[in-house]
């Protein structure tokens, strides 16, 4: 069964802090991954995409790596501040013939000031 | 530039009856998703439009969901006979290169 898990699910850092979020998969042969973001009621805003082909990916503070062959990707959280507080979600296509995304159920991140 | 919109943002409804949720995406992208996010879970996927190709329905959880796409454009989710645990968030998504976008949602409670 095709799934993703994240790790933590909840965590509390002190503002500063650089700090990495956990995604895991279960099939390797995958198409891409993504990172997003959910505020409370809010909907989801993408923070990153990494094709099948790519290692990682680098927007401002944030980077996400991707190892197809552990079934992990990161997202690496620089210099975090009390704005990065959000739910943190990745989803990944897989290589399955079907369009549709797997999403984790999510990382909580508070950053307190 | 306008965003995916989604309407009404809140709806409530009795069981039994049906709803109807709307989805505008972005201009110019041609794919279009569908997800529910039910309290304390992830994104469940729904359904898949992309152009005029035959949409994948692949996870509707039951033939009481459906959905259109008229003109390419705007978007139709209906739930018929509506039951409590229908109760949820939808969310819809349209994308450019992949890249998702998504609408702020409409939470449906079923009573």
């Amino acid at each position: 069964k095709q799934e993703v898990t994240q790790i933590p699910a909840a965590l509390s850092v002190p503002e500063g802090e650089n700090l990495v979020l956990n995604c895991s998969f279960t099939d390797s042969a995958i198409y891409n991954l993504q990172w997003f973001r959910q505020d409370p009621g809010k909907g989801l805003t993408s923070l990153l995409l990494i094709q099948s082909s790519q290692r990682e990916q680098t927007s401002g503070r944030l980077n996400a790596s991707l190892d197809k062959s552990s079934g992990r990707s990161t997202l690496y959280i620089a210099a975090s501040q009390p704005g990065d507080s959000a739910t943190y979600l990745c989803a990944v296509k897989y290589l399955s013939g079907t369009y549709k995304y797997i999403f984790g159920t999510g990382t909580r991140l508070k950053v307190l000031a | 530039g306008a965003g995916v919109s989604q309407s009404p943002s809140n709806k409530v409804t009795e069981k039994g009856k049906d709803v109807e949720l709307r989805c505008d995406p972005i201009s110019g992208h041609t794919a279009l998703y569908w997800y529910r996010q039910s309290l304390g879970q992830g994104l469940e996927f729904l359904i898949y439009f992309q152009g005029n190709s035959a949409p994948d329905k692949s996870g509707l959880p039951s033939d009481r969901f459906s959905a259109e796409r008229t003109g390419g454009s705007v978007s139709t989710l209906t739930i018929q006979r509506t039951q409590q645990e229908d109760s949820a968030v939808y969310l819809c998504a349209s994308t450019a290169q992949e890249t998702q976008y998504f609408g702020p949602g409409t939470r449906l409670l079923v009573l």
